[in-house]
């Protein structure tokens, strides 16, 4: 069961701009936890493309972002390209649980 | 470069174990917790645990306590998960990913399928 909740679905037409919730509580990032982002084409594994709730490790394009506040953060993708389409989860770390790392229910991006 | 490659896919029968591999290159191995994640069939990622390559000291989601080990060997650069008394439901792609300070995974091997079937 997943701890923290996003959108199952957005779209936007290529160029477009997209953004993706991802909503906790205040024993993950309400507490202060980083939120970071993974895209995952089918078949492959996840990607970071974004950790620390807002850094890019070299190499992902800065038409992505990220932003946190309170119990909540979101995934920003600007200029909406056909390869962004994929599946995108959220992850943070909770303080309460057994299960310490948690992920989003993750959230498919099509570009129409 | 960094690469985390695993073992292959496998396909057991209920009750049966499995030990999927996990060979890091590309830094060193000691430096870095290793992670177990798996992600059923259209689901998304669940965290099993962490292993310290330093020391073999691990962590458990609660969950999984009792019947998955994780383990390692430092000779070969080498991070085992076994996961025991396998179900059905635990059919599931198994990936390792290597945890940089900051509770994140920066680095995943590319999965091994596991299916638990008769």
């Amino acid at each position: 069961q997943s701890v923290l909740t996003q959108p199952p679905s957005v779209s936007g037409a290529p160029g477009q701009r997209v953004t993706i919730s991802c909503t906790g509580s205040s024993s993950n990032i309400g507490a202060g936890y980083g939120v970071h982002w993974y895209k995952q084409l089918p078949g492959t594994a996840p990607k970071l493309l974004i950790y620390g709730n807002n850094i890019r490790p070299s190499g992902v394009p800065d038409r992505f972002s990220g932003s946190k506040s309170g119990t909540s953060a979101s995934l920003a993708i600007t200029g909406l390209q056909a390869e962004d389409e994929a599946d995108y989860y959220c992850q943070s770390y909770d303080n309460s649980l057994s299960v310490r790392y948690v992920f989003g229910t993750g959230t498919k991006v099509t570009v129409l | 470069q960094v690469q985390l490659v695993q073992s292959g896919a496998e396909v057991k029968q209920p009750g049966a174990s499995v030990k999927v591999s996990c060979k890091v290159s590309g830094y060193s191995f000691r430096d870095y917790f290793i992670h177990w994640v798996r992600q059923a069939p259209g689901q998304g990622p669940e965290w099993m645990g962490w292993m310290n390559p330093k020391n073999g000291d691990t962590n458990y989601a609660q969950k999984f306590q009792g019947w998955v080990t994780m383990t390692r060997d430092t000779s070969i650069s080498t991070a085992y998960m076994e996961v025991g008394r396998l179900s059905p439901d635990d059919t599931a792609v198994y990936y390792c990913a290597r945890g940089p300070n900051g509770y994140y995974f920066d680095y995943w091997g590319q999965g091994a399928l596991v299916t638990v079937s008769s």
